[in-house]
């Protein structure tokens, strides 16, 4: 398995200002992924993060609306920008186990609610 | 479209009884199917997995039976208890595939009554 920590685990914030979420693995991973859950609803996947290179973005997510750091291979950065009440959801990072490219470890992940 | 289709959305289960929550899916190159069990405020689990070249794996009190066949896959809780009570999603990968996504199903919230 792996271990992975996100900061801030909760945040509120006002409409139109810009949030950055860290994740952090305890060991060096290839990809990671980042996924919105929305309240009471199932993950979505927004985007795969690979060190080295542009995100891959899923439909419906645009890196202008949530651009991704990945500067190591154990750190990475998902900015949620110019937010909206629709926003609000819980932000969670990704990783697979290691030796793996299937088995998926999620972070605690980060609550964030915008007024 | 929904790549994952999972049922009930909710179950309320006496202690002691057994929970089940199925999914179905569309798409044969999937080849990995994952549950995971997820408590408010915690990021999902990872519960028990399976491959579709066995039919049945049991790991504790958690069985996932899987029929290739029909497309379909189903967690199985014995002996529930209240401890049990969380979100449960179902999943599948396709392992070949490069980028290696989940496809989750919508959850099942499940109660455990004392």
């Amino acid at each position: 398995s792996a271990v992975i920590s996100q900061k801030p685990s909760r945040d509120i914030c006002q409409r139109g200002t810009s949030l950055t979420i860290q994740c952090q693995v305890d060991s060096q991973v290839t990809m990671m992924f980042w996924y919105r859950q929305q309240p009471g609803q199932s993950l979505t996947l927004i985007a795969t993060a690979n060190q080295g290179s542009e995100a891959t973005y899923e439909s419906g997510f645009v890196i202008d609306k949530f651009p991704i750091s990945r500067p190591n291979l154990t750190f990475s950065t998902l900015t949620v920008s110019n937010m909206s009440p629709e926003d609000s959801s819980i932000y969670l990072c990704s990783v697979y186990a290691s030796g793996t490219s299937y088995e998926q470890y999620f972070g605690p992940g980060t609550r964030l609610t915008v007024t | 479209q929904q790549q994952v289709k999972q049922s009930p959305q909710s179950l309320i289960v006496q202690k002691g009884g057994i929970s089940i929550i199925n999914c179905a899916y569309e798409n044969t190159a999937f080849d990995y199917f994952p549950w995971y069990q997820q408590f408010p405020g915690k990021g999902p689990a990872l519960l028990i997995a399976i491959r579709p070249d066995v039919s049945e794996k049991k790991e504790g009190r958690f069985t996932i039976s899987f029929n290739k066949s029909a497309k379909q896959f189903s967690l199985h809780i014995m002996d529930s208890q209240p401890g049990d009570s969380a979100t449960y999603f179902c999943a599948a990968s396709d392992r070949g595939s490069t980028l290696g996504r989940l496809y989750f199903g919508r959850g099942t919230q499940l109660t455990v009554w004392p």
